[in-house]
């Protein structure tokens, strides 16, 4: 569990306010997963990046961005919050080795409310 | 619309039962995956099962694989409290370099 870390794991903001979600790994993972998670629903890939100097759009990615700082790092932000996108966002890693796709390692979450 | 649809939404059984999950989908697959998320938490990797094989075991979770009616099962037998949870199935489509979730069965186990 402690392998993919996120922060802040709880936040409450205000519709218009610029949030960044940070992801961290210590898997030594190439590749880096946002997602979000409605009640009842299951995950919608948001963006997803499979080295440094690769970012692409998953299914959702209007209105947010990504920032992949470093192998280890992949940050997600609300550039202006909105009420919709308040849900429960996860960040996982899966290993570029293996064919032909491997599992994923999921974060504990980072519950986001916007007011 | 989801790749993977699983089926039923929830169950609710006597500890001790055994519990089974379906999931469907429409596209050709890599392979197929089953994940497990506690309440509110991350999801945890359970199984994973490649288009070419056909049934797969591990401790007391039995997945099977129908590439014919594109679907899969999981079975978990003798259940235990502990195995409450939501489970989700995963596609890894041919030629996408990515999953796709279904939107989960929430399973409840009564002691």
């Amino acid at each position: 569990d402690a392998d993919v870390t996120q922060t802040p794991r709880n936040r409450i903001t205000k519709t218009g306010k610029r949030i960044m979600l940070e992801c961290s790994q210590t898997k030594g993972h190439d590749r880096m997963y946002w997602y979000r998670q409605d009640p009842g629903l299951g995950l919608r890939l948001i963006y997803y990046s499979f080295d440094v100097k690769d970012i692409n759009k998953g299914e959702i990615s209007d209105g947010y961005s990504v920032s992949r700082q470093a192998q280890a790092k992949f940050s997600l932000s609300l550039e202006s919050a909105i009420p919709n996108q308040t849900a429960l966002y996860f960040c996982a890693t899966s290993d570029l080795a293996g064919a032909p796709y491997n599992e994923q390692f999921f974060g504990p979450g980072t519950r986001l409310t916007v007011l | 619309s989801q790749q993977g649809e699983e089926d039923p939404q929830a169950l609710s059984i006597q500890e001790g039962e055994n519990a089974t999950m379906n999931c469907s989908y429409k596209t050709s697959i890599n392979n197929l995956q089953w994940y497990r998320q506690n309440s509110g938490r991350g999801l945890v990797h359970l199984i994973l099962i490649r288009s070419n094989e056909r049934e797969k075991h591990s401790g007391r979770l039995r997945v099977t694989l129908d590439t014919s009616k594109k679907s899969s099962s999981l079975l978990i037998t003798a259940s235990r409290a502990a195995d409450t949870a939501s489970y989700f199935c995963a596609t890894n489509q041919r030629g996408a370099q990515k999953l796709v979730f279904g939107q989960g069965t929430r399973l409840t186990i009564n002691p």
